[in-house]
Parts: structure tokens; C-alpha cells; sequence
């Protein structure tokens, strides 16, 4: 059964562009996270999905990042226009139901000039 | 305060040595309590989970006691493909999970 696939595996881009990051979580997993982790720092939460519905986004920093995942299946994290600080680690991360065993993608590291 | 403290380290272990880590937590109502394992530049995957009465898995062994809002993680006989970061992990209920910095680890031969 394959696991949480995130792509792209590494970005390196520009203060001012935009960059979208893809999820596709285990098949059948309705529960989808979002995960931050930048250098010297916890992991960090950003948003969960449940399906296609944004459950909690309270841990997302600003408005530049804008979250989607239509139908439920996969889900993209796009931030524009991209700053330094937003450089780091983003794990994507998905669970069948509510409790702490999540399974992880292997990140996709930003790094942001 | 963090809602989950953790010593960064590193630890440097000979092999076959026992190495502990500590954990705290904030959050008095948490519910379950897990040990992550992060390889370099790798994912978080799960250890093991950290039950009230203290459980063990091979060479690992986690406690929990809810009094102190503290956790451990013992690891035994210490092998090279132990070296990794280890994540203290809590939850609280709906869905929201705490990680703790990290605990790294290396074994050296």
C-alpha cells in the first residue's frame, strides 16, 4: 500500500513567488494534515482536514498560505507571495480516524531566497 | 510555555549503552501520549505509544506519570540504528497534536 506522497521533495524559490505543495494522503485516510517544521524549531501544525472540509486551520501564519484539498482527496498548500521565514520543512500527514498515529509524507522542503 | 518540553541533546551513546529521554507536557487533560522516531531528513514515524501503566517494546521501554505531566522513553543496548531524532507527541482531543522539539540521538560504535 503505498504511503503519504508529497511532492515537490525540495522547492527553492524567490522572495515574492508562489509555490504549491502537493499531498496525496493513504487512500481512505478522510483525516489530512498539515505539518511545518523550520530550522532549530517544532513541528508545527498548520491545518486538518477532514475530507474537503477545513476542520482546523488555526495554526496557518498568515494569509499567504492558502490550503485546498477538492474532493476529498488530495491536498495542496500554496503560499504566495512567498517570504524568507516561510522557508522549512512542510510535512503533510494522514490518519484514518481521530486519534495520535499519524502517518507522515517525507516533506517538502522550502527554501525561500 | 510550549505545551511539550523536551532536552534537544544530543546525546552521544557508546553501542550497547542505555540512554533515557524526558519529556513534559502542559496540558493536564491530554489524553494519549506517543514516542515519534525522525531518521535525517526524514518523516516522524511512530515508536510507540505510551500507555498509563508504562509499557515496553524490545529494548524500549516509555512510562507515563500523569501526576508530574511527564514522560520517558529508556532505551537499552544501544545499536547504531538507534541514532535518530526521537519527538515526544501529545494529544489533547480534537484532533490537535503537540510535538516536542526533539531528543537526537547518536550511537557511536
Amino acid at each position: 500500500e503505498a504511503g503519504v506522497t508529497q511532492f515537490p521533495s525540495h522547492s527553492v524559490i524567490e522572495k515574492g513567488q508562489t509555490v504549491t505543495l502537493r499531498c496525496d494522503p493513504i487512500s481512505g485516510h478522510d483525516n489530512l494534515y498539515w505539518y511545518r517544521r523550520v530550522m532549530g524549531k517544532e513541528i508545527k501544525f498548520l491545518l486538518h482536514f477532514v475530507k474537503e472540509s477545513k476542520q482546523d486551520e488555526s495554526g496557518m501564519p498568515n494569509n499567504r498560505f492558502l490550503a485546498e484539498r477538492t474532493g476529498g482527496t488530495y491536498s495542496t498548500l500554496k503560499v504566495q507571495p512567498a517570504e524568507l521565514e516561510d522557508s522549512g520543512v512542510y510535512f503533510c500527514a494522514s490518519s484514518q480516524g481521530g486519534s495520535g498515529e499519524l502517518f507522515f509524507g517525507e516533506g517538502s522542503r522550502l527554501t525561500v531566497l | 510555555r510550549k505545551e511539550v518540553e523536551q532536552d534537544p541533546g544530543p546525546f552521544n551513546v557508546p553501542e550497547g549503552a542505555t540512554v533515557a529521554f524526558n519529556c513534559t507536557y502542559s496540558n493536564s487533560a491530554s489524553q494519549s501520549f506517543f514516542w515519534y522516531r525522525q531518521d535525517c531528513r526524514k518523516e516522524p514515524k511512530l515508536l510507540m505509544s505510551v500507555y498509563s501503566s508504562g509499557n515496553e517494546d524490545g529494548r524500549f521501554t516509555a512510562q507515563l506519570n500523569r501526576a508530574s505531566q511527564y514522560i520517558s522513553l529508556l532505551i537499552r543496548d544501544s545499536k547504531l540504528s538507534d541514532s535518530a531524532t526521537y519527538l515526544c507527541v501529545v494529544y489533547t482531543g480534537a484532533n490537535n497534536l503537540f510535538f516536542g522539539t526533539g531528543t537526537r540521538l547518536t550511537v557511536i560504535p
